[in-house]
């Protein structure tokens, strides 16, 4: 089944802790990116990746990292964790017409 | 990428025919229009994608006027499960940088 994959899905977390949260995709889409989702401030980009070697920010990167060694996976690394990080975070696959949502990771910094 | 404005939020009933109408008076000679749905706690799911004219698929129609600044999401007769937040994005054709607004909370009612 074409699926993105990300783990884990709930995440609780201290300040400073650093963290990754992993997004694999079995479609081999060269596209791939990052959003959270905020109440009242809906899906914003954090990263992207046109494909291997090769990311870029999007609207909100700060406090984020991203790697794209290989072109099924896309971590999404949180070096030093902050409160307002505290999101619901999708990663997103894209050939042709539409992309393809992992189901989401619910991180919570404390 | 063209900015959209669509309604905040509509209600319908079960059995109805439900239009979302969202407007991209900029949109470029090279965009697409697109549209996902989103449930609570779940990735956007992509609905239906098109340039001019009339799109149909399984799950809705896609109507564009002639000047592309408007489109109508369609969705016949609707069920409480079609309840859930509707995006329209204006995407540039075989680019994947998607940006999203706050989307149409749709609820459905019996």
């Amino acid at each position: 089944e074409a699926q993105v994959t990300q783990n884990p899905r709930y995440l609780i977390t201290v300040t400073g802790k650093k963290l990754t949260v992993t997004c694999s995709q079995n479609m081999n889409h060269e596209y791939m990116s990052w959003y959270r989702q905020d109440p009242g401030l809906g899906l914003r980009q954090i990263y992207y990746s046109m494909n291997v070697e090769v990311t870029d920010k999007g609207d909100v990167p700060e406090g984020y990292k991203v790697s794209r060694k290989e072109k099924r996976n896309f971590p999404l690394i949180l070096e030093s964790p902050s409160p307002n990080q505290t999101s619901l975070y999708f990663c997103a696959s894209k050939a042709g017409e539409g992309y393809t949502f992992g189901s989401g990771t619910r991180l919570t910094v404390v | 990428l063209a900015k959209t404005t669509q309604p905040i939020s509509m209600d319908s009933y079960e059995g109805q025919e439900v239009n979302i109408t969202c407007s991209h008076n900029n949109i470029a000679t090279n965009d697409y229009i697109t549209w996902y749905q989103q449930f609570p706690s779940q990735g956007p799911r992509f609905i239906i994608q098109g340039y001019k004219t009339k799109v149909t698929n399984e799950v809705a129609s896609l109507f564009i006027p002639a000047d592309r600044k408007s489109s109508t999401l369609s969705l016949p007769r609707v069920s409480l499960s079609d309840t859930a937040v509707y995006y329209c994005l204006v995407v540039l054709y075989n680019n994947n940088d998607m940006r999203f607004g706050a989307g149409t909370r749709l609820t459905v009612k019996p």
